[in-house]
C-alpha cells in the first residue's frame, strides 16, 4: 500500500551527537512537512518542503536543518541534540489543493536524548 | 503561534455511550479544519476536512461540525466501540501550508 515511512521507529543519541531522522514516501505528494511533538503538547510544525522550496517556520531553532534529495524522500537533521529535543517527530505528505491539504502520517520516530 | 484548544484533554465512556468533544480556534484567516484519529503505534489519520461555515461531515458512526464564525468545531462519536479508543486531534489551517494543532482528546472506550 501507499505510505509514507518513518525510520527508525525509536531513536536513541547523545548530547550533542549528531542525528538523522528519515521519511519516505509512495504517495508521490509533492509537499512534506516535519513535526516535533513533546510530550502533553500539540504537534508543532518545524518546517515543510513545497516541492523544492523549502520554508523554515520562524520559530524553529537552527539546530535542526532538513534535506530533501527527491520526491520521495525527506531527511530532518538535528546537529547537536539537546535533552530539551527528545521528542515524537512525525513526518506528514499532502498534495498541493487536493482535500485543501490533507496529509498524510508517518507513525513517528521516537527521539529519546540521553 | 495561533491557539487552538481541544477539550476535554481525555475522557472515558462505556460501550454504546455517545461522545463529542470540542475544538476551537481562531475565527480569522480560516482556510480549513482537519479532524485526525491517532492510534496507539499507528500513524494519525485522516477523517475529516471541513472548509465553510455550517460544514457537516459523516463517516460511519463518527461526525463534525464547523462554525467558523464563532470559532469552533464538534466531533461526534455515537455508539462508542472499544476500536474508537484513540487521541482525536484537530489542525487549523491557514493559507500558505501552516497548520496549527491542538493537544488532543483521549477517547478510552470501555468494554
Amino acid at each position: 500500500d501507499a505510505m509514507v515511512i518513518q525510520n527508525p521507529r525509536y531513536q536513541v543519541t547523545q548530547f550533542g551527537k549528531p542525528v538523522t531522522l528519515s521519511c519516505s514516501q509512495t504517495l508521490n505528494h509533492n509537499v512534506m512537512y516535519w513535526y516535533q511533538q513533546k510530550s502533553s503538547q500539540a504537534p508543532k510544525l518545524l518546517f515543510h518542503y513545497y516541492d523544492k522550496d523549502f520554508n523554515n517556520e520562524a520559530d524553529t531553532p537552527d539546530n535542526f536543518q532538513s534535506r530533501r534529495p527527491n520526491t520521495s524522500f525527506c531527511f530532518l537533521d538535528i546537529r547537536s541534540p539537546g535533552l530539551g529535543d527528545a521528542a515524537m517527530y512525525l513526518c506528514a505528505t499532502s498534495r498541493a489543493g487536493e482535500g485543501r491539504d490533507t496529509q498524510y502520517f508517518g507513525p513517528g520516530t521516537r527521539l529519546t536524548v540521553l | 503561534i495561533l491557539n487552538v484548544e481541544q477539550s476535554p484533554q481525555s475522557l472515558h465512556v462505556q460501550e454504546g455511550d455517545s461522545t463529542n468533544f470540542t475544538c476551537s480556534f481562531p475565527s480569522s484567516n480560516f482556510y480549513a479544519l482537519h479532524w485526525y484519529r491517532w492510534e496507539t503505534a499507528k500513524s494519525p489519520e485522516a477523517l475529516f476536512v471541513m472548509t465553510l461555515n455550517g460544514d457537516e461531515k459523516k463517516k460511519g458512526r463518527i461526525s463534525a461540525t464547523l462554525n467558523t464564525k464563532e470559532g469552533y468545531s464538534y466531533l461526534y462519536i455515537k455508539g462508542s466501540q472499544p476500536e474508537d479508543s484513540a487521541t482525536y486531534l484537530c489542525a487549523f489551517r491557514i493559507t500558505g501550508n501552516q497548520f496549527y494543532f491542538g493537544t488532543g482528546t483521549s477517547l478510552t472506550v470501555i468494554p
